[in-house]
């Protein structure tokens, strides 16, 4: 059974530090990798979507990696900004599942302070 | 306007109470799912509809129903709600481009006392 772990659970930075946000997974049979964010009471907003076949994705200040071998995805926030405060979660779609049936990360919880 | 619409918001209702809760979306997707988000839980698939005519079940859907009244529109019914639904429900799209990319909508708060 695929396992997706996020950590740290919560990270906080000060303004214009750069993020790094980890998500580890144990089965590297996946057809994508998806990033999202969730403001508190608020629904998740699709960051950058990874496909098997790539290594990155890039938008804007954002970039998302994908290691397959090590079981790895990393986001990358370059110079973090209040509004970059949020829980961040990763999604991984199987290639043996039906589409949508996603296997999320707990998320990690980020505040940047000003 | 958001894409992906659920109404209810919030929801406060008492054991053993029929709940409706909808999605409506403007994306012309034809996939459309629904999903529960617990603390410590993450989400999990409760329900999944590729069309009109095909409604699938996902991880957790005993004590869950589903309509899908049209292309756009997919509805979750809680036949007689319990305290243990009480959680965050999204609604969520998928295009026929096979991407595999998700769009959620706000999600609908339900509490169950």
């Amino acid at each position: 059974k695929q396992e997706v772990t996020q950590i740290p659970a919560a990270l906080s930075v000060p303004e214009g530090e750069n993020l790094v946000l980890n998500c580890s997974f144990t089965d590297s049979a996946i057809y994508n990798l998806q990033w999202f964010r969730q403001d508190p009471g608020k629904g998740l907003t699709s960051l950058l979507l990874i496909q098997s076949s790539q290594r990155e994705q890039t938008s804007g200040r954002l970039n998302a990696s994908l290691d397959k071998s090590s079981g790895r995805s990393t986001l990358y926030i370059a110079a973090s900004q209040p509004g970059d405060s949020a829980t961040y979660l990763c999604a991984l779609l199987m290639t043996t599942d039906s589409w949508g049936k996603l296997q999320f990360g707990a998320g990690t919880q980020v505040v940047v302070t000003p | 306007d958001a894409d992906v619409t659920q109404t209810p918001r919030n929801r406060i209702t008492k054991t053993g109470k029929r709940i409706m809760l909808e999605c409506s979306q403007t994306k012309g997707h034809d996939r459309m799912y629904w999903y529960r988000q617990d603390p410590g839980l993450g989400l999990r698939l409760i329900y999944y509809s590729f069309d009109v005519k095909d409604i699938n079940k996902g991880e957790i859907s005993d004590g869950y129903s589903v309509s899908r009244q049209a292309q756009a529109k997919f509805s979750l019914s809680l036949e007689s709600a319990i305290p243990n639904q009480t959680a965050l429900y999204f609604c969520a799209t998928s295009g026929s481009e096979n991407t595999g990319e998700l769009f959620f909508g706000e999600g609908s708060r339900l509490t169950v006392l």
